[in-house]
């Protein structure tokens, strides 16, 4: 069983809809990141939490400790959010990532 | 922008051969970290360096090694490729106060 399990693994999704990619983890971590993967490649730390709630713009991110649980939350989305969206988490005394499997997000006009 | 530079964007090689791939990290930052997203495995953590002294090893082959130099770049060689090894390589590097990791654009290589 991996550390780290996102779900769900693809996601398609029409232009406006509500969005929620959900992410278990299996250790005791000091946070949780959501990263953002464009098809270029290239990788953006979109949140970094530890406890409660974090929004920016259209984006809030959850986590609670106690279920070892976090969510991503995509409002009015749009297809330039058509992107990977990876959860990773880091650990205490070291901030290495371990990511999950990533969640393959395609946002229909 | 992330502030992380990596170089080369793209490497492509033969098998057997050696390749240096460079990173230099966000000013500030003494943290460098080198993972590599292959398709069949996804993104796995190489090694961390810290102010120059190596820090946490993942999973890295014995045929890959890394340092860090005193102005705090970072190379990443890989040695004896084989055509397993084509992947994206990041480095990240890591803010000292509130550990948030920023990305470099990774370097592509392929091994033939």
């Amino acid at each position: 069983k991996n550390e780290v399990e996102q779900s769900p693994q693809n996601l398609t999704a029409q232009e406006g809809e509500f969005i929620t990619i959900n992410c278990s983890y299996s250790v005791g971590i000091s946070a949780l990141h959501w990263l953002q993967q464009h098809p270029g490649g290239g990788i953006v730390s979109l949140f970094m939490l530890s406890s409660g709630k974090k929004k920016h713009g259209r984006l809030i991110a959850t986590i609670n400790i106690q279920e070892k649980h976090s969510s991503l939350h995509i409002t009015a989305s749009h297809p330039r959010d058509s992107a990977v969206y990876i959860c990773a988490v880091s650990n205490f005394g070291n901030e290495k990532l371990t990511f999950g499997t990533g969640t393959r997000l395609t946002i229909i006009p | 922008d992330s502030g992380v530079t990596q170089t080369p964007k793209h490497l492509i090689t033969a098998t057997g051969q050696r390749v240096t791939l460079r990173c230099s990290p966000r000013s500030g930052d003494l943290s460098v970290y080198w993972y590599q997203q292959s398709l069949d495995q996804g993104l796995q953590f190489l090694i961390q360096y810290y102010n120059g002294e190596e820090r946490a090893k993942g999973n890295i082959l014995e045929r890959f090694s890394a340092q860090q130099f005193p102005d705090l770049h970072s190379e990443l060689n890989l040695s004896s490729l084989e055509l397993g090894d084509s992947a994206l390589y990041f480095c990240a590097s890591s803010d000292r106060t509130s550990g948030k990791a920023f990305f470099g654009p990774g370097t592509r290589l392929t091994v033939l």
